[in-house]
């Protein structure tokens, strides 16, 4: 059975940085890639980066390059998402996804993690 | 970065039959974009729908269909039962930017 289980909501000040987990179950790891979607409140979803587990290749959105970092550790089967310098307007839930090889298929999701950005 | 464009808002009656829409700010949506389908419930993860323009995850409702309709992918409800109120997003893939971009999503309120 395949899970995506994230780590728990954060709550952070301006300036900080946070480091949100996706640990990955029940298939191999290093076969699917894994996106991270975010969702501010009452919003709509963005695409903000992408990992390959297998080859650590990583691609970021236009808007989020410089800001964050995804990294993987295979022995852990997780993925990371750190997000630095943390804004009011970085206040969402963040979803990973995996994406099947070859089919752009996103087909499980993990439960969402809330990073809360206040002063 | 391209933009991608949904109806923010439907309404449909229970029975009856709607078609959603996803447009590119730089060209028709292909097959090529590998278009994808999510329904969104408030409070819970986005649900996979549709991948690949037109394929059906194994849970999706046989309601459901994803298609190419001129130069915008689309997906058809029908018919439309009242648990299908939700928000709908589409995805595509911008291969040659390596780039994936979600609509602004549709708000479906079945009435």
């Amino acid at each position: 059975q395949v899970h995506l289980v994230q780590s728990g909501a954060e709550v952070k000040r301006p300036g900080a940085s946070v480091k949100l987990s996706c640990k990955a179950s029940g298939y191999i790891f290093t076969d699917y890639g894994i996106h991270w979607v975010r969702q501010a409140p009452g919003q709509g979803l963005e695409w903000i980066g992408w990992i390959h587990p297998g080859s650590a290749e990583t691609r970021y959105s236009p808007k989020s390059q410089g800001r964050i970092t995804i990294a993987r550790d295979t022995s852990a089967t997780s993925v990371y998402l750190d997000l630095n310098n943390l804004q009011t307007e970085d206040t969402a839930v963040y979803f990973c996804t995996r994406e099947a090889p070859g089919s752009r298929n996103y087909d499980y999701w993990g439960q969402g993690s809330l990073v809360t950005v206040s002063s | 970065q391209p933009v991608v464009t949904q109806e923010p808002s439907l309404t449909v009656s229970p029975g009856g039959t709607v078609t959603l829409t996803c447009s590119s700010s730089i060209g028709a949506v292909t097959s090529d974009l590998s278009p994808n389908w999510f329904q969104q419930k408030p409070g819970q993860a986005p649900r996979p729908l549709i991948y690949y323009t037109s394929n059906k995850h194994s849970w999706t409702p046989a309601r459901f269909s994803g298609s190419l309709l001129g130069d915008k992918a689309a997906l058809t409800l029908s018919p439309v039962q009242p648990e299908d109120e939700a928000d709908y997003y589409c995805l595509v893939f911008y291969g040659g930017r390596h780039q994936w971009v979600f609509g602004g999503g549709t708000k479906l309120t079945v009435l």
